[in-house]
């Protein structure tokens, strides 16, 4: 089966810009996640989706941070503006039911300078 | 809130010996434990569920065991290889709410020809 994928792989953008990143889920995986990995940590969920709901974000900073999965398909997830502190590997997972192995995408590296 | 340790931010074994990582928790009763690889550059890549009533789970060369009395799981890679080096991270789920993950920050282990 195709895995998850991510894009773009690599991005660099100045601070108080936006970025987004996308995620397209495995076929039939009605969870999908969003973590950041700041380099020498583990992954840290920023949001879950349950099909097209959001189950937690409590851990989304919401004042510069948002997300949607449209359709309880593909997702974005959007930063506006962006701090120093956001770079980051950002990566999405996704799983058939909750409480099994997640499956991840290879992230997209975030770099604001 | 939950914490979770893993030994030592690197491990190295020669080839052929067993490999064992370690984890531990606090502030938390997780209902099961998964255990992840990741490679540089890449997202993880699942490997093992235990739960919180199993004592140990094997695949292949790998073998997991789970104490919820001293809050502690071993992850062992028997005759290891140099293809095993790698980060390795633990993750602990709970049953209820969400059903989130939280990963701790890793073990790379690098197997020595």
């Amino acid at each position: 089966e195709a895995g998850v994928a991510q894009s773009p792989r690599y991005k660099i953008i100045e601070k108080r810009q936006s970025v987004a990143f996308w995620c397209n889920p495995i076929s039939g995986h009605a969870t999908l996640y969003w973590y950041q990995q700041i380099l020498g940590q583990g992954p840290k969920l920023l949001i879950q989706f349950q099909n097209n709901g959001v189950v937690d974000d409590s851990q989304l900073p919401k004042d510069r941070f948002s997300a949607e999965r449209l359709k309880g398909v593909d997702s974005t997830l959007k930063i506006q503006p962006a701090k120093l502190e956001d770079s980051a590997v950002y990566l999405c997972a996704s799983s058939h039911t909750t409480g099994n192995g997640y499956t991840f995408g290879s992230g997209t590296r975030l770099t604001v300078v | 809130s939950q914490k979770i340790e893993q030994n030592s931010e690197a491990l190295n074994i020669q080839e052929g010996k067993t490999a064992t990582l370690t984890c531990n928790y606090t502030n938390y009763s997780p209902a099961y434990l998964q255990w992840y690889r990741q490679d540089p550059g890449r997202g993880p890549v699942f490997l093992l569920l235990i739960r919180e009533n199993e004592k140990e789970k094997r695949k292949e060369r790998l073998k997991v065991t789970f104490d919820t009395t001293l809050k502690q799981s071993l992850f062992h890679i028997t005759a290891s290889q140099p293809a095993d080096s790698a980060t390795y991270l633990c993750a602990l789920g709970d049953s209820t709410g969400a059903n989130n993950l939280f990963f701790g920050t890793g073990t790379r282990l690098t197997v020595i020809p």
